[in-house]
C-alpha cells in the first residue's frame, strides 16, 4: 500500500509566480490537510479538507493561498504570486476519519518550495 | 487554544544513554498527545500518541511517554539510545472534539554520538 505522495519533492519559483503542490493520499483516505513548516519551526496547519470540500482553512493565509481535493485526482495547494517569505516544506498528511481516538494522519515526504 | 513547548531545540546523548525528549503542553480540555518522527528529507512518521486509558504510553523503536496531567507533559524517553534515533522529534496536541487539527512544538533535535 503506497504511502502519501506528494510532488514535487522540491520546487523553485521565482517572485511573483504561481506554486501548485500535489498531494496523492493514501489509498482509502478521504481527508487531507496541509501543514506549513518554515525553517527552524514546527509544523503549522494550514487546511483539512474532504473529497470535494473544504472543512477548516482557519489556518491559510487570506490571500494567494487556495487549496482543493477534487472528487478525482490529488489534492492541489496552490500558491498565486509567490514572496520569499513562502519559501517553506509543505507537508500533506491523510487520513482515515474513524470512530473515536483512533484517527491516525499519515505524512507525506513533503514539498520544498524555495522562492527566488 | 492549544500550544505546546519543547525543552531544548537540541539534545545530544551517547550510544546506549538513556534518551529524555521534553513536552508540555497548554489545552482547556483533556488532549490528545503525540510524538512524531522526522528523519532529514522525510516526511513526519508517528511514534505514539495518547488519548484516553493508560497514561503510559508506548510506542514504535523502543520509546514510550509518559501522560501526567498534573504537571501537563508528556516526555518521550527511550533507554538505551542508537544511532538510527538521531533524527528531529516533534510533540503535538490536539482535542478530541471534530477533525484531529494538530497543533507541534518546535521541534527537538536529536544527536547521537558512538
Amino acid at each position: 500500500n503506497a504511502g502519501v505522495m506528494q510532488n514535487p519533492r522540491h520546487l523553485v519559483r521565482r517572485r511573483g509566480q504561481e506554486a501548485r503542490l500535489r498531494c496523492s493520499p493514501m489509498k482509502g483516505h478521504s481527508h487531507v490537510y496541509w501543514y506549513r513548516q518554515l525553517p527552524e519551526e514546527g509544523l503549522k496547519f494550514m487546511v483539512y479538507l474532504q473529497k470535494e470540500n473544504i472543512i477548516d482553512e482557519s489556518g491559510m493565509p487570506k490571500e494567494r493561498f487556495s487549496a482543493e481535493f477534487p472528487k478525482e485526482g490529488p489534492s492541489i495547494l496552490r500558491i498565486q504570486q509567490v514572496v520569499r517569505g513562502d519559501s517553506a516544506a509543505y507537508f500533506c498528511a491523510s487520513s482515515q476519519r474513524l470512530a473515536g481516538t483512533q484517527e491516525t494522519q499519515y505524512f507525506g515526504p513533503g514539498t520544498r518550495l524555495l522562492v527566488l | 487554544a492549544q500550544s505546546v513547548t519543547q525543552l531544548g531545540s537540541h539534545v545530544s546523548v551517547s550510544e546506549g544513554a538513556l534518551v529524555l525528549l521534553r513536552c508540555n503542553y497548554s489545552s482547556s480540555v483533556p488532549p490528545y498527545l503525540f510524538w512524531y518522527v522526522q528523519y532529514p528529507n522525510q516526511g513526519l512518521q508517528l511514534l505514539l500518541k495518547y488519548t484516553t486509558g493508560a497514561t503510559l504510553v508506548k510506542g514504535i523503536n523502543g520509546f514510550e511517554a509518559e501522560f501526567k496531567k498534573s504537571e501537563t507533559s508528556f516526555h518521550l524517553t527511550k533507554p538505551s539510545a542508537h544511532m538510527s534515533d538521531a533524527a528531529e522529534y516533534f510533540c503535538a496536541v490536539s482535542v478530541p472534539t471534530g477533525f484531529q487539527k494538530l497543533v507541534f512544538g518546535t521541534g527537538t533535535r536529536l544527536l547521537v554520538s558512538p
